[in-house]
């Protein structure tokens, strides 16, 4: 069993939806919580991280961590044709800098 | 302020080879990591440097080795190459823990 599960997708929704990405994890040593975008052939851009749980909000973008559940979610409003890419979560641990990704989901917004 | 740089983006090896790859972090960045990324494994933590000294270590193979220089810039090294080290090296770079800034990656095909 991998560290941190994600569903690959792909996700596909209509220009302006509201995008709800998710993963599960296994270690609740865990204590940060990071989320990339990934354009093809980029490297991973940094979204936002947080630390243990509760929200983080950031323009467009919220992401939100339940430790009880071990489950962490990132939520795209008014999302965009420009948000289309491949969404990696990642976690490690307290002072780590080792990060332990999912594997990634593709969304494509539409147009 | 410059992103991360990596040199080469491209590099197509046989196997049995070795192949050294470059990363030069952000300005005033003193942690640089390095991650494979593949379809079938996703993005994988091979190991971290910080101050010369390598502070975490993935589960990788000891053909894979890196060093860090005075001036934070950072070399990986693969010996022996095999066919399944075909994959994107990502190198990341930090101020502070838990917020890595990616490089674009090198691509290495290894035939």
């Amino acid at each position: 069993q991998k560290e941190v599960e994600q569903d690959p997708g792909p996700l596909s929704v209509p220009e302006g939806a509201i995008v709800s990405l998710n993963c599960t994890y296994s270690n609740s040593a865990f204590q940060y919580f990071m989320w990339y975008r990934q354009y093809s052939r980029k490297g991973p851009e940094l979204l936002m991280y947080t630390y243990s749980s509760g929200n983080k909000e950031d323009g467009r973008f919220t992401a939100q961590v339940d430790k009880s559940s071990k489950y962490i979610s990132l939520f795209i409003r008014d999302s965009q044709p420009s948000d289309s890419a491949t969404y990696l979560c990642a976690c490690s641990l307290y002072n780590f800098n080792k990060f332990y990704f999912g594997s990634g989901t593709k969304l494509n917004v539409k147009p | 302020k410059a992103g991360v740089t990596q040199t080469p983006r491209y590099l197509i090896k046989t196997r049995g080879q070795q192949v050294t790859l470059s990363c030069s972090p952000i300005s005033g960045h003193r942690s640089v990591s390095w991650y494979q990324q593949t379809p079938g494994q996703g993005l994988q933590f091979l190991f971290e440097y910080f101050s010369e000294t390598q502070r975490n270590k993935g589960n990788f193979p000891g053909r894979f080795s890196g060093r860090q220089f005075s001036n934070s810039r950072s070399e990986m090294n693969v010996s022996t190459l095999e066919l399944g080290d075909s994959a994107l090296y990502l190198c990341a770079s930090s101020l502070v823990v838990h917020e890595q800034f990616f490089g674009p990656g090198t691509r290495l095909t290894v035939l």
